[in-house]
């Protein structure tokens, strides 16, 4: 199947500062990227779709200034969370579809990072 | 987003049993169903797909989707200590396109 790599898997910070993470597609280019957190025994909820090229379509309620999305090529899109607060802690999951073709919603997903705040 | 609604379990089913899983929706328009299995601190990987009503077997899953009742269900036969698991349903809308998940169903098969 194809392979999505995000990194880091696993990330410390101190509450004030940023942290970025990445999602890259290895085998495929992925026209479209999306930005999942999920916390302790929660769904996962989508928070941005990422788009090659052109700005990212946040959800409501997801703050585009504090969760920075970058999508510059067809193989990497990036998540910046600034200025990061105790909140914030959670585990962060990228995916992406193949570019060719409809999308069927067949999503393949990185392996996620965890975000803790301290 | 969509609601779809899971069964947060646990279901604990023997090993060598049938595990069976529910999923509702409230989008009438949703078109593409899936399940994922997602292991703890993992993320989640793609078991099954499924677009139109009846079954639809792969190896020893088998998905269940019924339109007119918003309901897809997925069958793990002869479960295996390795098919513990949380189990999420999620539900795509021809509308938006946008994958709208379940809280996902805990499974544990007791060896």
């Amino acid at each position: 199947g194809a392979v999505v790599s995000q990194h880091p898997s696993r990330v410390i910070c101190k509450s004030g500062t940023s942290v970025k993470i990445e999602c890259r597609s290895l085998d495929f280019q992925a026209t479209t990227m999306f930005w999942y957190r999920q916390f302790p025994k929660q769904s996962l909820m989508l928070m941005a779709t990422s788009n090659e090229g052109s700005k990212a379509t946040y959800e409501q309620g997801v703050e585009k200034d504090k969760f920075l999305i970058n999508h510059a090529s067809l193989t990497l899109s990036t998540l910046t969370v600034t200025s990061a607060h105790p909140e914030d802690s959670s585990f962060y999951i990228c995916s992406a579809s193949r570019t060719s073709g409809r999308f069927t919603g067949e999503l393949f997903f990185g392996e996620g990072s965890r975000l803790t705040v301290l | 987003q969509k609601e779809v609604e899971q069964n947060s379990g646990p279901l604990s089913v023997p090993e060598g049993a049938i595990a069976s899983l529910n999923c509702t929706y409230s989008d009438r328009v949703s078109q593409s169903f899936f399940w994922y299995r997602q292991y703890s601190g993992k993320s989640p990987e793609l078991i099954m797909s499924i677009y139109s009503n009846g079954d639809k077997e792969d190896g020893r899953f088998t998905a269940q989707l019924n339109k007119a009742s918003q309901y897809v269900s997925l069958l793990i036969r002869d479960s295996q200590p390795s098919d513990s698991a949380t189990y999420l349903c999620a539900v795509m809308s021809s509308n938006d396109y946008k994958l709208s998940f379940g809280a996902g169903t805990t499974v544990t098969v007791r060896a």
